[in-house]
């Protein structure tokens, strides 16, 4: 079993639309990271959580430690959206980024 | 905006050859680390580095792997001696302490192994 799962994998969505993408571990974690892929490959980090909530610009980000969960919210979503978004955890011990990856969430915003 | 600078872009070697794949990081950062992502698949850890040598690496950083901060500003992969299976994208990311820090990412080194 993957130590980090995300759902949807893939999901389409209508421009202007709001978007969920989850993520679900299943270790004891310092840290949640969401990054994003873009379609040449450059990796961006876009949030890190150890609590709560963050949001930038029309990115919302919100962790649930209790239920080992988090999710990402993109609001008014745009085609420029369109990547790979991936969630990542520091589990507790080991190195500052030694993360776990999950296998991403293939976004496309269709205008 | 300060950013993780890769060199190449795109790497084509043939199997049993050496590379490396270098890796400026952001110039107050002290702890770096590698990644790679197969093609298809998620991507892995494997190492991070801080005060001039690893503080952890992963399984798949055997002894083919090396790491090297040569200059100060620096920050290289060294695979000995190639296999097909090495063929991925490797990334650095460099991050400012330990702690809870936000890491930046490089764009990433295509490596393909023929």
């Amino acid at each position: 079993k993957n130590e980090v799962e995300q759902s949807p994998q893939n999901l389409t969505a209508q421009e202007g639309e709001f978007i969920t993408i989850n993520c679900s571990y299943s270790v004891g974690i310092s840290a949640l990271h969401w990054l994003q892929q873009h379609p040449g490959g450059g990796i961006v980090s876009l949030f890190m959580l150890s609590s709560g909530k963050k949001k930038h610009g029309r990115l919302i980000a919100t962790i649930n430690i209790q239920e080992k969960h988090s999710s990402l919210h993109i609001t008014a979503s745009h085609p420029r959206d369109s990547a790979v978004y991936i969630c990542a955890v520091k589990n507790y011990g080991g190195s500052q980024g030694n993360l776990i990856f999950g296998k991403g969430t293939k976004l496309s915003v269709k205008p | 905006e300060p950013e993780v600078t890769q060199t190449p872009s795109h790497q084509v070697t043939q199997m049993g050859q050496e590379v490396i794949l270098r890796c400026v990081p952001i110039s107050n950062h002290l702890y770096f680390y590698w990644y790679r992502q197969i093609l298809g698949q998620k991507v892995e850890f494997l190492v991070s580095f801080y005060n001039n040598e690893i503080s952890e690496k992963s399984e798949i950083f055997d002894d083919q792997f090396s790491v090297e901060r040569p200059d100060g500003s620096n920050f290289t992969l060294k695979i000995r001696s190639t296999k097909l299976e090495d063929s991925a994208m490797y990334f650095c990311a460099s991050s400012t302490g330990a702690g809870v820090r936000e890491a930046f990412f490089g764009q990433g080194t295509r490596l393909t192994v023929v």
